[in-house]
């Protein structure tokens, strides 16, 4: 099946640092999303992208649809502990209708303070 | 919150037995998926139903099956379980194809 490639799968950075995360794929995406999963909890949606070229930001989180269509990236700026957890892209295939979303293997995000 | 609610949160059981884990999607989502977590792995689709009729299968094992209610509600059925089928099991619902809402998920531990 289609498979998303997200890099870098840990990372640990100190508090105060910006963090920059990416997914690249072979195929082109429709959506690129990217998810956030703490510790004992669902995945919550953090930002959508619809377009190419397209650049999304939701308060320190910021999101670019790539321009081939093939990859995104999420950055966090001024990272503190709380951002703390794992990080999934996801993607939805062209005309894809019923297939769900392809999910990224996750970036596990360690803040030290 | 959400607004997917999944239960039991928790739920312990012996290898062979059968268990049913139950989802409720935000109001108005007429998509229910369910995905399966195991330990430092990524999200697993396992089926996708979509206003009480199945459209979509991902990896999911013929031990298990999943169904959704009139009400929309969903349940996913894992029966003859395994020590490997030790996983979190989440459920998410969409009101179209593209942004999923997760539940909390249900953990589950075969001993």
């Amino acid at each position: 099946g289609q498979q998303l490639n997200q890099s870098p799968q840990s990372m640990f950075i100190q508090e105060g640092e910006d963090v920059s995360m990416n997914c690249t794929s072979s195929s082109i995406f429709n959506t690129w999303l990217w998810y956030k999963q703490e510790p004992g909890e669902g995945p919550v949606l953090l930002i959508a992208l619809y377009k190419a070229g397209e650049l999304t930001s939701n308060g320190r989180l910021t999101a670019q649809f790539g321009i081939t269509r093939k990859d995104s990236f999420l950055n966090i700026s001024a990272s503190i502990p709380s951002d703390v957890g794992i990080y999934f892209c996801a993607g939805q295939l062209p005309n894809s209708g019923n297939t769900p979303l392809v999910f990224g293997k996750g970036t596990r995000l360690s803040v030290i303070a | 919150d959400s607004g997917v609610t999944q239960t039991p949160k928790h739920l312990i059981t012996a290898t062979g037995q059968r268990v049913t884990l139950r989802c409720s999607p935000r109001s108005g989502d007429l998509s229910v998926y369910w995905y399966q977590q195991s330990l430092d792995q990524g999200l697993q689709f396992l089926i996708h139903y979509y206003n009480g009729e199945e459209r979509a299968k991902g990896n999911i094992l013929e031990r298990f099956s999943a169904q959704q209610f009139p009400d929309l509600h969903s349940e996913l059925n894992l029966s003859s379980l395994e020590l490997g089928d030790s996983a979190l099991y989440f459920c998410a619902s969409s009101p179209y194809p593209g942004e999923l809402f997760f539940g909390e998920g249900s953990r589950l531990t075969v001993l």
